[in-house]
């Protein structure tokens, strides 16, 4: 069975930071791309960042481009995102999402079970 | 980057009942067309990818069809557990998009 387990989550001032990290198991993690999607309060899923499966491409939104990194230990199984320069706006759930292939391009087949980051004063 | 739209934006339907659900791209997305169900505290499931076919999990009521610019599922007598919010996502261009969701709730 496949599991994603969020962590990191946290109340953090406007311009602070903090790391996110996604535990993966029941799968062959270093095979699959991944990807973070956020879900602010009461509203839509925004996907936030990808990572394909060997680390060597990335890419984000541009609401978070300059500001937040992807990354992945395939030797731990685990996805990360550095969150800098926090706004307000960035208040959401972040989920840890599975792509259904090696390709980045692809469905999101698992999702974690969310982890809240609330960025207020 | 495609913008996705989806209608209605809530859907009042009574138990036993049909539920359509449009969504809409503004490209054409082919057949790179996923639907998410997301019951609230809960993480979005995979419900149909590749337009039309069904997640694991998910009984043979739900069906998706379309291609291109123009998308439907449809659940074709609800249950109880099928009250929640549905997001459309295209996958074909990058980035991937979602739509904004269609709830459905009980009428």
């Amino acid at each position: 069975e496949v599991q994603l387990v969020e962590s990191g989550g946290g109340l953090v001032q406007p311009g602070g930071s903090l790391r996110l990290s996604c535990v993966a198991s029941g799968f062959t993690f270093r095979s699959y791309a991944m990807s973070w999607v956020r879900q602010a309060p009461g509203k839509g899923l925004e996907w936030v960042s990808a990572i394909s499966d060997s680390a060597g491409n990335t890419d984000y939104a541009d609401s978070v481009k300059g500001r937040f990194t992807i990354s992945r230990d395939n030797s731990k199984n685990t996805l990360y995102l550095q969150m800098n320069r926090l706004r307000a706006d960035d208040t959401a759930v972040y989920y840890c999402a599975k792509t259904a292939d090696t390709a980045m391009a692809n469905p999101f087949d698992s999702w974690g079970q969310g982890s809240l980051v609330t960025v207020s004063p | 980057e495609i913008v996705m739209t989806q209608s209605p934006a809530t859907l009042s339907v009574s138990p036993g009942e049909r539920a359509t659900l449009s969504c809409r791209a503004s490209q054409r997305v082919s057949g790179n067309l996923a639907w998410y169900q997301q019951k609230p505290g809960q993480a979005p499931r995979l419900l149909i990818y590749g337009a039309s076919t069904r997640a694991t999990g998910f009984p043979a009521r739900f069906s998706g069809s379309g291609s291109g610019t123009e998308f439907t599922l449809t659940i074709s007598s609800l249950q109880s557990e099928d009250f929640a919010v549905y997001y459309c996502q295209q996958y074909n261009s990058w980035p991937p998009a979602f739509g904004p969701g269609t709830k459905v709730d009980i009428k």
